[in-house]
């Protein structure tokens, strides 16, 4: 049972266009919502959270959106840069228990 | 936000042997996750892991077979056991953090491993 989805394995945006990452769930009990950006040999760094009282939340180049009616939520990333190709996942927590996450999709930006 | 030193970075171990994972977090922190990546897979929760009490396992995850020391506030190990080809993967901490304004979890730089 896949509860957070990123239905979009993969992403190519040419440099200083809008990245849109989305991201679906299906528990209704979440009530944090997380970006994540990873690359191969690393640890994943995290990038940008919302709360399930807020709609939106900005922070630089990346602002996350939440609609909790349609349960989906995503992340906009502008200006794209060549050093934000990365797999990018979404996850979501109930109560700070535990993380879960999405599958990821892999965001290639190009000159 | 927290700074986490996970070691090693890499390893090839051979069928049947064991390997143990440390992480050493630059401040005190409640519980400490582990979490596998398979091949291509998404993160997966190992266990949660608190000071002074048993380890919380995930479905599909069993202590003989992940066992885990919580023996302070700032370190942890996961050891893999008796490791088959299968449980190669990237195994990672991670601590609750906050970064700025943002709350959120910090991760260890992971460590690979490949069984052969």
């Amino acid at each position: 049972d896949q509860q957070v989805k990123q239905n979009s394995p993969s992403l190519s945006v040419q440099e200083g266009r809008i990245s849109i990452l989305n991201c679906d769930y299906t528990n209704s009990m979440f009530d944090y919502f997380l970006w994540y950006k990873k690359y191969p040999a690393e640890g994943p760094t995290f990038l940008i959270s919302i709360s399930s009282i807020k709609d939106k939340n900005e922070d630089g180049r990346f602002t996350v959106f939440l609609n909790k009616s349609a349960k989906h939520l995503s992340l906009h990333i502008v200006p794209s840069q060549p050093g934000d190709s990365a797999v990018y996942f979404c996850a979501a927590t109930i109560n700070t228990d535990k993380l879960i996450f999405g599958t990821g999709t892999r965001l290639q930006v190009f000159p | 936000s927290a700074v986490i030193s996970q070691k090693p970075s890499r390893d090839i171990c051979q069928r049947g042997t064991s390997l143990t994972i440390q992480c050493q977090v630059d401040s005190q922190v409640t519980m400490m996750f582990w979490y596998r990546q398979q091949p291509g897979q998404s993160l997966t929760l190992i266990a949660t892991a608190n000071q002074g009490s048993e380890a919380t396992y995930e479905s599909g995850f069993v202590i003989d077979k992940f066992p885990i020391s919580r023996p302070n506030l700032t370190f942890s190990t996961l050891t893999v056991s008796n490791m088959s080809p299968e449980d190669s993967s990237i195994y990672l901490c991670s601590v609750e953090d906050w970064d700025r304004s943002n709350y959120g979890y910090t991760f260890g730089s992971g460590t690979r491993l490949t069984v052969v």
